[in-house]
């Protein structure tokens, strides 16, 4: 099991461009949770995605961020216009079907670091 | 919605002495705690978590203790080595992996 894959590792975008990261979650899990890390500080939940549904984007800024998990292939998390506030790591956590609701282990990826000049 | 308030956020032991870092949450209907490790650069990882039906929890020289009524948790890592220095959150949870983390105690252990 290769575990939570996140690309790329690293991404340097000017701004005013768009920045698409990519999530794939472990073998076998359905959802998907989105969290940025500014320098220096905890990680703050953006949205959490089951494939094809968007069930939960409270913590999601309301302008330029969007995120989607198709039937096929990864979780997209993709910020329009990059600001340098943007900057930051954004990591993904992914959790399987059958827990539903439940409370379980985050299995986070390694994480993209955006950074915007 | 959910508040993690996490002390200290700077944490220097002796090797071999313990730590204790504690955090507090304000919704009552969070029902689990996890705590992560974070090295600079890397992924958070797991180290251990309780749920709102215990108090207490053990593994090896990490204890995690959750206090319902006053809202709080707390992290105890016993003869503390080199190799635990990092970062560390709280955090918590009403659903799934919904998690709200705490500001992170930056930990250094010196030898």
């Amino acid at each position: 099991n290769a575990g939570v894959m996140q690309n790329p590792r690293h991404l340097v975008r000017r701004r005013g461009q768009e920045a698409r990261l990519r999530c794939s979650p472990m073998k076998g899990h359905s959802h998907v949770y989105w969290y940025r890390q500014l320098p220096e500080e905890g990680l703050k939940f953006m949205v959490y995605l089951q494939k094809e549904n968007i069930i939960d984007e409270s913590g999601m800024p309301k302008e330029r961020f969007s995120a989607e998990f198709p039937k096929e292939g990864p979780s997209i998390l993709r910020i329009q216009q990059v600001v340098r506030g943007d900057s930051a790591a954004y990591f993904c956590a992914s959790s399987p079907p059958e827990t539903g609701m439940e409370n379980t282990e985050a299995f986070f990826g390694q994480g993209t670091r955006l950074t915007v000049v | 919605g959910e508040n993690v308030e996490q002390h200290p956020s700077t944490l220097s032991v002796q090797e071999g002495d313990s730590a204790v870092i504690k955090c507090t949450y304000s919704d009552s209907a969070s029902n689990y705690f996890p705590w992560y490790k974070q090295e600079l650069g890397k992924r958070p990882q797991l180290i251990i978590d309780i749920r709102s039906n215990v108090g207490e929890k053990k593994d090896q020289r990490i204890a995690v203790t959750l206090n319902k009524t006053a809202k709080h948790f707390s992290l105890h890592i016993t003869e503390t080595q080199p190799e635990d220095s990092a970062v560390y959150f709280c955090a918590a949870s009403i659903y799934g992996n919904k998690l709200v983390f705490g500001a992170g105690t930056i930990l250094r252990v010196k030898s």
